[in-house]
């Protein structure tokens, strides 16, 4: 079964400082990944993908993610935190076989002035 | 970018009552969309997939009765809530795509409330 996990529930990073957003994932065949962004009361909003080709993928507002096939993990980097970064994010896997998208559970920035 | 919008954006109503949210694809024709259900701090749990002209699939544990979902048009997809009780308040969010292989775009969530 297609699985993802973000181990952690919050981040706490200081403005300025590189920040890394943990996802782990688990799916048969090969793995479509996804990172989406929520403020609060409000929908998903597209971070970055990655289908294939690079493993270093760049996105919307500074923000990337480096697939790790072997460690099965497509952690999200920014290397400098900005306050307005503070969020949830959510990691998100598709099977390329199946079109659902599986979501973790989220893990809350919190980027300190 | 692709637009997809929800309305209402909150709505409270009475137990029993019925509650339709509607999920619109501004510039774009979705042939799939998504209904997703989140808790407070808790991760989307997708409920259903509906194709234009089709019927809904729903997920395990998802009563089609309850959440009764159509979409009729390529840039709209309904959910009504029937007979709603305290316990479905929750944030809904639909989603939609125009390939199967495509990116999905979300909608801003709709917050439900029943009293």
């Amino acid at each position: 079964a297609q699985s993802v996990a973000q181990p952690e529930d919050q981040v706490n990073v200081a403005e300025g400082n590189p920040l890394t957003v943990k996802c782990t994932y688990s799916v048969s065949g090969n793995p479509y990944l996804f990172w989406y962004v929520q403020y609060p009361n409000r929908g998903l909003q597209f971070l970055l993908k990655y289908i294939t080709g690079d493993n270093l993928v760049k996105g919307s507002y500074g923000f990337e993610a480096e697939f790790n096939k072997s460690q099965t993990s497509f952690h999200l980097k920014k290397p400098s935190a900005l306050v307005s970064d503070s969020a949830l994010y959510f990691c998100a896997v598709r099977d390329g076989r199946d079109d659902k998208l599986i979501f973790g559970t989220g893990t809350r920035l919190q980027v300190f002035p | 970018g692709a637009v997809v919008s929800q309305h209402p954006s909150r709505v409270i109503c009475k137990s029993g009552t019925s509650v339709k949210i509607e999920c619109r694809s501004l510039d774009f024709q979705a042939t799939t969309m998504f209904w997703y259900r989140q808790f407070p701090k808790q991760s989307l749990m997708l409920m259903a997939t509906s194709n234009e002209g089709s019927k809904a699939t729903y997920e395990q544990g998802v009563e089609k009765d309850k959440f009764l979902i159509n979409h009729a048009s390529l840039t709209l997809s309904t959910l009504t809530v029937t007979s709603a009780h305290p316990e479905d308040s929750s944030f809904y969010i639909c989603s939609a795509r125009v390939l199967r292989q495509g990116e999905q775009y979300f909608g801003p969530g709709t917050r439900l409330t029943v009293t």
